[in-house]
């Protein structure tokens, strides 16, 4: 069954760098495109990356262009989100999520990235 | 950028009971390509999302036949005939219309009575 399973959350300091990984299973990993959602603390949905299958495509959401960049390794079956300059309102659960042509349909269970002084 | 709105914001419902959700977009969601790129969410406490309804009124592989998706244009609802208690949690809509930029809806919280 599709598994994916994200690491690399946690407290970091206002503009700190942070590595988030996701790594998939259960699929052919390079047949999809990926994304990055998150989801702050008590609050909705918002969609933050996506990646094409072969890595040559990027898209952001503009709060984040410049400053996150979605990468991955396709012989590793590992998508990844640096994250640098992180502000407060960066704070959230990030969700790795199959998908991002037009949709998402299997997600991560998330990991936390908290960004505070 | 398009606009996602939800109502309600929250919904008690008595199980059994059929319930409603409006969703509505700030512009057409019928693609060029003759497709309306709109789906469904739910986000159970503790869970991340899980997909119900693709491009407006196709359920996701293993969802219960009580959820069902209408709507054209900037107009969707997403309709459970009957609740079950399984079925609390955060309903999101979700255009990509306007890809490559995904929009989510604020959301609407089900519970039971």
């Amino acid at each position: 069954q599709v598994q994916l399973v994200e690491s690399g959350g946690g407290l970091v300091k206002p503009g700190g760098s942070l590595r988030l990984s996701c790594a998939a299973s259960g699929f052919t990993f390079s047949d999809y495109y990926m994304s990055w959602v998150r989801q702050a603390p008590g609050k909705g949905l918002e969609w933050v990356a996506k990646i094409s299958t072969i890595g040559t495509t990027m898209d952001y959401t503009d709060s984040v262009k410049g400053r996150f960049t979605i990468s991955r390794d396709n012989a590793k079956n590992s998508l990844h989100l640096q994250l640098i300059s992180l502000r407060a309102d960066d704070t959230a659960v990030y969700y790795c999520a199959r998908g991002g042509l037009r949709y998402f349909d299997h997600w991560g269970q998330g990991t936390l990235v908290t960004v505070s002084s | 950028d398009i606009v996602m709105t939800q109502t309600p914001l929250s919904l008690s419902v008595t199980p059994g009971q059929p319930a409603s959700i409006s969703c509505k977009s700030s512009q057409s969601l019928l693609h060029s390509d003759g497709k309306t790129y709109l789906y469904w969410y739910l986000q159970k406490p503790g869970q991340p999302p899980q997909p119900l309804i693709y491009e407006a009124s196709k359920r996701s592989s293993g969802v219960a036949e009580r959820f069902s998706g209408s709507g054209s244009g900037t107009d969707f609802t997403l309709k459970i005939s009957r609740v079950e208690a399984e079925d609390v949690g955060v309903y999101y809509c979700m255009q990509s219309t306007q890809a490559p930029l995904f929009t989510f809806g604020p959301g609407t919280i089900v519970d039971i009575k």
